[in-house]
C-alpha cells in the first residue's frame, strides 16, 4: 500500500523559507508525478507544482514561479517543496499527492500525504 | 488558466437523497477531470478520474458523466459518510486547476 508521510508543522517568519518533505513507501516512486497542493484555512485546493522523480525536472504554477522549488531524491523516495519569501497569505496546509498514472505529468492524485501546516507569523 | 466553476457551492440534503454536482470549465477539457471528496482535517480522496471512472474502492453510488465544458458528479443515495466537500480538478492543461468546492451538509 502506498503511503506518503510528510514532515511536521512549521512556524515561520515573514520573508523566510520553508521546506516540506514527503516520503513515499510502497509502490514505485520514481515514475509517478508528485504534486504539491495547498489549502489556506477555510479555502479550496491550489496546485503549486509537481515533479516526476525519474525525469528530474519540475513544473510550477505561474503564480509560484520563482518562489517555489520542488525536488525529488530517488535514493530515499522523498520529495521536497521549498517556498521562499513567505508572507501571511502562504499560511496553509501543504499536501503532497501522487499522480495516478506512471509517467504522466497531468494525472489525478490517488494518494495524498497527511498535510503539513505552515504558519507564517511575526 | 482554465477556470472551473462548481454548482452549487453549498448543498443541504438528507440521507437517501440523490445529489448532483456540476463542474463547468471555462474551455473544453474533454474528459480530463477528477473528483475528490474531502472531510474536515483530512486530505482529499480521489473518487473519480477520467470524468467517469470510479477509483478502486469507491462505492458505486458515486458516478461521473459528461465531457467538454460540463461534467457532473452524482451520488445516487446519500449516506451519512458522504457529508463532505467535493472538488473537481481539470487535468487537460497546466496548471491543473480545482473548482471552488461544493459543501454537502445534512438537512
Amino acid at each position: 500500500q502506498v503511503q506518503l508521510v510528510q514532515s511536521g508543522a512549521e512556524v515561520k517568519k515573514p520573508g523566510s523559507s520553508v521546506k516540506v518533505s514527503c516520503k513515499a513507501s510502497g509502490g514505485t516512486f520514481s515514475n509517478h508525478a508528485i504534486s504539491w497542493v495547498r489549502q489556506a484555512p477555510g479555502q479550496g485546493l491550489e496546485w503549486m507544482g509537481g515533479i516526476i522523480p525519474t525525469f528530474g525536472t519540475a513544473n510550477y504554477a505561474q503564480k509560484f514561479q520563482g518562489r517555489v522549488t520542488i525536488i525529488a531524491d530517488e535514493s530515499t523516495s522523498t520529495a521536497y517543496m521549498e517556498l521562499s519569501s513567505l508572507r501571511s497569505e502562504d499560511m496553509a496546509v501543504y499536501y503532497c499527492a501522487r499522480g495516478r498514472f506512471p509517467g504522466e505529468w497531468l494525472s489525478s492524485h490517488d494518494y495524498w500525504g497527511q498535510g503539513t501546516l505552515v504558519t507564517v507569523s511575526s | 488558466d482554465i477556470q472551473l466553476t462548481q454548482s452549487p457551492s453549498f448543498l443541504s440534503a438528507s440521507v437517501g437523497d440523490r445529489v448532483t454536482i456540476t463542474c463547468r470549465a471555462s474551455q473544453g477539457i474533454s474528459n480530463y477531470l477528477a473528483w475528490y471528496q474531502q472531510k474536515p482535517g483530512k486530505a482529499p480522496k480521489l473518487l473519480i478520474y477520467g470524468a467517469s471512472t470510479l477509483q478502486s474502492g469507491v462505492p458505486s453510488r458515486f458516478s461521473g458523466s459528461g465531457s467538454g465544458t460540463e461534467i457532473t458528479l452524482k451520488i445516487s443515495s446519500l449516506q451519512p459518510e458522504d457529508f463532505a466537500t467535493y472538488y473537481c480538478q481539470q487535468l487537460n492543461s497546466y496548471p491543473p486547476t480545482f473548482g471552488q468546492g461544493t459543501k454537502v451538509e445534512i438537512k
